[in-house]
């Protein structure tokens, strides 16, 4: 059964700063990785997809990284903003690729 | 295009009484989800709609919950009698993609949240 680990569980930068979010999954045999976006009392926002052939995939300020063999994904925000403050969640597909199974999500924090 | 529809926004009940949900996709989207999201914890399947047959709901506590979705478009999640630790966030969520979803984005509501005393 697929596993996805996200850590920190609470991240508070100042503005300005890079940032990496880690995430982690148990069973390596994955067709993608999504990186999602949630807002307080909102649904998900789907930000990068990053196929298993891919090494990376970018997005104005936002670069997701994949290394399947090691079971991680990063997400790299650059230049952080107050405005990209918001709980970042990652998810795999399972179920045989019909369903996303979801990390706890990191909530980020950037102070002005 | 306007995106997946979801009502009531907030529920409050006390424990032991019934409550419904709605979920109206995007047009044309074959597939529908929903999914629990627990205070702190990431979402989690309850059920899986392919048009309208179940595809998976094998997370789903059938003794007090059930799911819907009459026509293969809108759907309703219903719990009865409800439990404290059902005090979450609902969310449904839709695919214009059947089968597997390697590429195929999904598109998620606002959520309704329920709080369970």
């Amino acid at each position: 059964k697929q596993e996805v680990t996200q850590i920190p569980a609470a991240l508070s930068v100042p503005e300005g700063e890079n940032l990496v979010l880690n995430c982690s999954f148990t069973d390596s045999a994955i067709y993608n990785l999504q990186w999602f976006r949630q807002d307080p009392g909102k649904g998900l926002t789907s930000l990068l997809l990053i196929q298993s052939s891919q090494r990376e995939q970018t997005s104005g300020r936002l670069n997701a990284s994949l290394d399947k063999s090691s079971g991680r994904s990063t997400l790299y925000i650059a230049a952080s903003q107050p405005g990209d403050s918001a709980t970042y969640l990652c998810a795999v597909p399972s179920g045989s690729a019909r369903q996303l199974t979801f990390g706890s999500g990191t909530q980020l924090t950037v102070l002005p | 295009e306007a995106g997946v529809a979801q009502s009531p926004r907030y529920k409050i009940i006390e424990k032991r009484q019934s409550v419904a949900f709605w979920c109206n996709p995007i047009s044309g989207h074959a597939t529908l989800y929903w999914y629990q999201q627990i205070l702190g914890q990431g979402p989690k399947l309850l059920i899986q709609f392919q048009n309208n047959g179940v595809v998976d709901d094998s997370q789903l506590p059938k003794d007090r919950f059930s799911a819907e979705r009459l026509k293969g478009v809108d759907s309703t999640l219903k719990i009865q009698p409800a439990k404290l630790e059902d005090s979450a966030v609902y969310l449904c969520a839709s695919s214009p993609k059947t089968g597997a979803i390697y590429n195929s984005p999904l598109h998620f509501g606002n959520g309704t949240r329920l709080t369970v005393t």
